[in-house]
């Protein structure tokens, strides 16, 4: 079955600059790459999501790239603030399950 | 619109005591999940629902089952609780499998003891 990895699983940056999360998945067949922000306490949301036939998408400071042939993803964050702090899942979908990564737990310092 | 959500937020058991996750979307949405969190494993999946009458196992199903009630309810039965049960579910759904965004509900903090 599928298995994502995903790095760092701690991530610490000063407002203001970037954070990069890298993750690898096994199965070629997966074909949807979804990135969810979860906040202390609160369920998982989805922030941005990429599709098989897609390499690289962008909303505002939020950006994924996708390299099928490497069979990795990674999310970008720029100009981080410190609301962007919380723990980051990758997942990758194929048919009817998500699997997820393990998370990342970013921490933006003021 | 509510979303997806999920009841109680909190519950604790004793070992060998049984009890029912129940769980709501009002998105239309023809599939549901379980999953668990625990601390460094990210969430992994229980049980899934492609659409009304049927489930499926997930990655790790033991000492659990589900019932999809109808279109709406997904719920999750633990029949004889476990200190190894102890962690937080959740619940989502989706469009139409794992092609779509899946939304998420809050959260049930379970505690077996």
């Amino acid at each position: 079955g599928e298995n994502v990895e995903q790095h760092p699983s701690t991530l610490s940056v000063q407002e203001g600059d970037s954070a990069v999360i890298k993750c690898t998945y096994s199965d070629s067949a997966s074909n949807y790459f979804p990135w969810y922000k979860q906040e202390l306490g609160k369920g998982p949301q989805l922030i941005i999501d990429i599709r098989s036939n897609v390499g690289e998408k962008k909303d505002q400071r939020i950006a994924v790239t996708l390299n099928k042939t490497a069979k990795h993803f990674s999310l970008h964050i720029t100009e981080t603030q410190p609301e962007d702090s919380a723990v980051y899942f990758c997942a990758a979908g194929s048919g009817q399950n998500f699997v997820f990564g393990p998370g990342t737990r970013l921490s933006v310092l003021p | 619109n509510a979303g997806v959500t999920q009841t109680p937020k909190f519950q604790v058991l004793k070992t060998g005591q049984s009890m029912t996750l129940q769980c709501a979307q009002d998105m239309n949405h023809n599939s549901m999940y379980w999953y668990r969190q625990d601390p460094g494993m990210g969430l992994r999946l229980i049980y899934y629902s492609a659409s009304e009458g049927t489930t499926d196992k997930g990655e790790v199903p033991n000492g659990y089952n589900v019932s999809r009630l109808n279109k709406r309810e997904f719920s999750l039965r633990l029949e004889s609780a476990a200190p190894s049960q102890t962690s937080v579910y959740f619940c989502a759904s989706s469009l139409q499998g794992a092609g779509t965004e899946a939304f998420f509900g809050q959260g049930t903090r379970l505690t077996v003891v």
